[in-house]
């Protein structure tokens, strides 16, 4: 079964640092674009970049461009999405998914999602 | 490129036939994905390539169009179909800006 895993919830201070993870499972990881969709509470899903865990071709959403930044480590399946300082409007569920060997496919699966939290 | 979709809200009975449009500011070809969200889950891929079924899903639903407008179709609204749906194009993949789907 292809599968997509997500790290947990985070409670983070603003100001903080923090990496959370995406592993995959039940298919070539290398093979595959995956992608990151932010959720803010309420509200719809917004685009956030791709990467490709084969050779690490990342693209971002200019929304969030220098904002954060995707990686991944083909050796153990996983790929992250980390920020250098958090803010209180980084607070947001955050989606991992796989894009379709061909561009036109979609994403599926989608991991669980992981809640973020920033607060003082 | 970016995605409009309407209506943003829309309230349908079990039976009904609904549509969702998505408009496209430029042409995407047929590269438009649809996905399903319920409350406190992630989405779920319902169609690719503007009118491809993802495998699993039910045959009520169906996407058409290409180019700029293209359209989500539930022929008959089951009670597990009360989401919001979204469409997504698949050149630079942002969103557009969801329909929910309430109970009448």
């Amino acid at each position: 079964e292809v599968q997509l895993v997500q790290s947990g919830a985070e409670v983070k201070k603003p100001g903080e640092s923090l990496k959370i993870s995406c592993k995959g499972s039940g298919y070539s990881f290398t093979s595959y674009w995956i992608g990151w969709v932010r959720q803010m509470p309420g509200k719809g899903l917004e685009w956030m970049g791709i990467i490709y865990p084969g050779d690490s071709d990342t693209r971002y959403s200019p929304s969030f461009q220098g904002q954060v930044t995707i990686s991944a480590d083909k050796s153990i399946s996983t790929a992250y999405l980390q920020w250098s300082s958090l803010k209180a409007s980084d607070t947001a569920m955050y989606y991992c998914a796989r894009r379709g060997s061909l561009r036109a496919e979609g994403f599926d699966p989608w991991g669980q999602g992981t809640l973020v939290t920033v607060s003082s | 490129i970016q995605l409009t979709q309407s209506p943003s809200f829309l309230s349908a009975s079990v039976g009904d036939r609904v549509t969702i449009t998505c408009r496209a500011s430029q042409g995407i070809s047929s590269y438009l994905a649809w996905y399903q969200q319920k409350p406190g889950k992630a989405p779920k891929l319902l169609i690719y390539a503007a009118s491809t079924l993802q495998s699993g899903v039910p045959s009520r639903f169906s996407g058409s169009g290409s180019g700029t407008e293209f359209t989500l179709t539930i022929s008959s609204l089951q009670p597990e179909d009360f989401a919001t749906y979204y469409c997504q194009q698949l050149n630079s993949y942002p969103f557009g800006g969801g329909t929910k789907v309430e109970i009448k």
